[in-house]
């Protein structure tokens, strides 16, 4: 029972490299979401996935991309990494936008320099 | 603007004293509440959800209740292996009909065996 894989766990970037996330999940959920993590900043939303073929942006989209590329599957992009990128990356996913409780993958540290 | 504060920001106990973390909120539109733990390293793990003032939710140690303004998380006898960072986040309805999910920025429980 795998839930929410996200791949990779660790990457480190040049500033202007791009790199993708990916995140897949196992439950056949509609709504899968990409958050960031920072120290005192809590959790904030960057875009998110209500079904497939749909996305929305976040609290803080900017610098980022995202492509639902079936109903399993969630990919974040970096196109140009940013010093203030680097963060902890959590993927999720939950049956639908209601009333659904959020389940997180693992996360992916990414530390551009 | 929705905001879910959680006090406090650290909490150190001894084995077997019981606690409580706090989560108020001001959102409008509030559909549900949702505890989650995180481990060091990890995603958040789901614990509980709320969807009414007065709900109760129990799992092993922990309890949750929810008033209009505020939710506590009991730890009742608490052992080192719950020792973690314990998340609040608040799903509600913003301006413009859409859901949204407001995390707080968690309380750091460390138990001392």
């Amino acid at each position: 029972n795998a839930g929410v894989t996200q791949t990779p766990k660790f990457q480190v970037l040049k500033t202007g490299q791009s790199m993708t996330l990916q995140c897949a999940q196992d439950m056949n959920h509609n709504s899968m979401y990409w958050y960031r993590q920072d120290p005192g900043m809590g959790l904030r939303l960057i875009y998110y996935s209500a079904s497939e073929g749909t996305t929305d942006k976040g609290e803080v989209p900017n610098g980022y991309n995202v492509s639902r590329l079936n109903k399993r599957e969630f990919s974040l992009r970096l196109e140009s990494a940013a010093p203030s990128q680097t963060s902890v990356y959590f993927c999720a996913s939950s049956p639908g936008t209601g009333y659904n409780t959020i389940y997180f993958g693992e996360g992916s540290w990414l530390t551009v320099v | 603007e929705d905001q879910v504060t959680q006090s406090p920001e650290a909490l150190r106990l001894q084995e077997g004293e019981s606690s409580s973390l706090n989560c108020s909120y001001t959102v409008s539109g509030l559909r549900g509440l949702f505890w989650y733990r995180q481990d060091p390293g990890k995603g958040p793990e789901f614990l509980f959800t709320l969807y009414s003032a007065g709900e109760e939710k129990e799992k092993e140690r922990l309890k949750a209740t929810l008033t209009k303004k505020e939710s506590f998380l009991h730890i009742t006898a608490p052992k080192p292996e719950d020792s973690a960072t314990y998340l609040c986040a608040v799903q509600a309805i913003d301006q413009g009909g859409s859901e949204k999910l407001v995390f707080g920025k968690g309380t750091k429980l460390t138990v001392n065996p």
